[in-house]
């Protein structure tokens, strides 16, 4: 069974560019989350789908990021304008739809985003 | 607002060495407590998990965690470190009785294992 997918594995902008990074979660999971890492600090919580749709959105830092899950498949996370505080890993996990007792996460190994 | 704190950002220990990696979290209520391992090139992996019951959870590759509520831990050990141990990992605390899924996870602690 294939895991997580992320796509790229690394990426290297400038600033005020657009990068959009892509998460292909296991087939059948219907909660997929974003996550990312920033300088070596905490991992924090970015969004939550259910499905094609948003069910927290609460951690995305400003409207220059742009989270859609078209069909409730896989999802793309679109930086524009890049800055360079946004440099960081970006992780995408996934899960089945079940009561959060018994939620287990799958994560993907992640992007690197750099912008310079 | 819930969070954890690893007061450890890296640690090396001798293989076959016991190994702990502290964790301590804040959240009001009943926390749901997690361990998650991160080895170079690949994304985080479950190690255990606690929601309620034995205080003392075992998880994969030989770890375990207690939860002591009187000090807001959920202490991570092993008694013997194998090489392969090497990798960084993160304690996680999630408001499981409100229902929100995200996960609040510390800054992670480095394990470095010497031969």
């Amino acid at each position: 069974e294939a895991g997580v997918t992320q796509f790229p594995s690394h990426s290297v902008i400038e600033k005020g560019q657009t990068v959009t990074l892509r998460c292909d979660p296991i087939s059948g999971h219907d909660n997929l989350y974003w996550y990312r890492r920033v300088m070596g600090k905490e991992i924090k919580f970015l969004l939550h789908f259910v499905k094609e749709s948003k069910q927290d959105e609460s951690g995305m830092p400003n409207n220059r990021f742009l989270a859609e899950r078209t069909g409730g498949t896989y999802s793309t996370l679109k930086v524009q304008p890049a800055e360079l505080e946004d440099s960081g890993v970006y992780f995408c996990a996934s899960s089945q739809r079940q009561g959060s007792t018994n939620e287990k996460l799958f994560f993907g190994s992640g992007t690197q985003l750099s912008v310079l | 607002a819930q969070s954890v704190t690893q007061p450890d950002i890296h640690i090396t220990v001798s293989e076959g060495a016991s190994l702990e990696l502290r964790c301590n979290y804040s959240y009001g209520a009943t926390p749901y407590l997690f361990w998650y391992v991160q080895s170079p090139g690949q994304g985080l992996q479950l190690l255990l998990k606690y929601f309620s019951g034995d205080t003392l959870v075992q998880g994969i590759k030989g770890f375990e965690a207690e939860f002591k509520r009187s000090q807001s831990s959920f202490n991570l050990r092993k008694p013997s470190v194998h090489w392969s141990d090497a990798a960084e990992y993160f304690c996680a605390v999630g408001a499981g009785d409100t229902g929100r899924r995200a996960l609040t996870f510390g800054s992670g602690t480095r394990l470095q294992v010497q031969p």
